[in-house]
């Protein structure tokens, strides 16, 4: 079993749409989790980042921890084009209170206009 | 407020050959990981400077080495060259204990012929 599962996608969904994003870890040694936007050919910007378990907002970008299910998501109110992209989830720390990051492979959304 | 720049964009190499790639951290940050993301797939750590030594190594073999510098910047090197060796190589530097996120530069694109 990967340390982290993450449906890819393709994810395509009409503009103004409620976008849902979800990962599923094995690793219960996970305290942080974030999520990553990543543009075709560029680096993962963070997008959200969360300590622990709960729920935590910024604009139309909601993330949502739960560490008893091993379950982590992030929501997008009223998607526009630009949103399309792959979302990456990550993770740490994990073995020893190691730094590293786990990834999960990516979910490439289209937000169509 | 400058980013995570990394140095060369792209880069073709052949089999054998060995390559250098160079990475300057996010002012204020002091710690630098490196990560490889395949086609396709999330980043997969390689390993994480501070304070000029090599902190955490994930799997990857001894052809893979760095270095980080006094002022903070780091290099990936990779010798002997293999065909899989082609990807994105990410630099993401960061600060704290837990760091507040880590912040990834654009990405060396290494294309291996």
């Amino acid at each position: 079993q990967k340390e982290v599962e993450q449906d890819p996608g393709p994810l395509s969904v009409p503009e103004g749409a409620i976008v849902s994003l979800n990962c599923t870890y094995s690793n219960s040694a996970f305290q942080y989790f974030m999520w990553y936007r990543q543009y075709s050919r560029k680096g993962p910007e963070l997008l959200m980042y969360t300590y622990s378990s709960g729920n935590k907002e910024d604009g139309r970008f909601t993330a949502q921890v739960d560490k008893s299910s091993k379950y982590i998501s992030l929501f997008i109110r009223d998607s526009q084009p630009s949103d399309s992209a792959t979302y990456l989830c990550a993770m740490g720390p994990s073995q020893g209170g190691s730094e590293k990051l786990v990834f999960g492979k990516g979910t490439k959304l289209t937000v169509n206009p | 407020d400058a980013g995570v720049t990394q140095s060369p964009t792209h880069l073709i190499k052949t089999r054998g050959q060995q390559v250098t790639l160079r990475c300057s951290p996010k002012s204020g940050h002091d710690t630098v990981s490196w990560y490889q993301q395949a086609l396709g797939q999330g980043p997969q750590f390689i390993f994480q400077y501070y304070e000029e030594e090599e902190r955490q190594r994930g799997n990857f073999p001894d052809r893979f080495s760095g270095h980080q510098f006094p002022n903070y910047s780091s290099e990936l090197n990779v010798n002997a060259l293999l065909l899989g060796d082609s990807a994105l190589y990410l630099c993401a530097s960061s600060f704290g204990n837990p760091p507040s996120g880590y912040t990834f530069g654009s990405g060396t694109r290494l294309t291996v012929v």
